[in-house]
């Protein structure tokens, strides 16, 4: 079952706009919720979190929102930079039992100048 | 502060083969998971070690094994090479004690084609 989706693989806005990047989840069992960015030839970073108790974060340019109820995650990039091109993971992580993260199929961003 | 780093970066294997990759935790983590992130998927968690134990396991057949050295080193082992398993292998390091936001540090990877 596929219990984390990121339905659009490619999104692409123009700098200096703001890119949204969603994720959809399928159960509430979820206790932090995660954003990684991957560039080519590199490991996924870890980007920003939120907890399960908070319905936003916010750190510099990026801020990411909560939706429990819609079970929905964005991510909010804003102004968008070129060097921001790269692929973006969503992650959970389970509140009890094994704490692995479940990552989303991820989506392509880009940036243009 | 030494990151993640893995070896080898790339290697190819024929069907029915074994592998070995290896992970060096980043400095201060006791924590090593591994993740197969298969082209154009997300990663999928593999298994994690914790004090030289398996400390979970996702849904990969036990030809996928793997160990933690004292050093927190860690090897992932693939035997039974299938065409399926072709992927990038990615390690993961993290702290117990800091895993409260779940957050792991990820090396480059290793991408394993199988042939």
């Amino acid at each position: 079952d596929q219990q984390v989706k990121q339905n659009s693989p490619s999104l692409s806005v123009q700098e200096g706009r703001i890119s949204i990047l969603n994720c959809d989840y399928t159960n509430s069992m979820f206790d932090y919720f995660l954003w990684y960015k991957k560039y080519p030839a590199e490991g996924p970073t870890f980007l920003i979190s939120i907890s399960s108790i908070k319905d936003k974060n916010e750190d510099g340019r990026f801020t990411v929102f909560l939706n429990k109820s819609a079970k929905h995650l964005s991510l909010h990039i804003v102004p968008s930079q070129p060097g921001d091109s790269a692929v973006y993971f969503c992650a959970v992580r389970r509140e009890t039992g094994r704490r692995a993260l479940t990552f989303g199929s991820g989506t392509r961003l880009q940036v243009q100048p | 502060e030494t990151g993640v780093t893995q070896s080898p970066t790339h290697l190819i294997k024929t069907r029915g083969q074994q592998v070995t990759l290896r992970c060096s935790s980043q400095s201060g983590h006791n924590t090593v998971s591994w993740y197969q992130q298969a082209l154009g998927q997300g990663p999928q968690f593999i298994f994690q070690y914790y004090r030289e134990e398996e400390n979970g396991r996702g849904n990969f057949p036990p030809r996928f094994s793997g160990l933690q050295f004292p050093n927190y080193s860690s090897e992932l082992n693939v035997n039974a090479l299938e065409l399926d398993d072709s992927a990038l292998y990615l390690c993961a390091s993290s702290s117990i004690g800091g895993e409260n936001t779940g957050e792991l540090f990820f090396g480059e990877g290793s991408r394993l084609t199988v042939l």
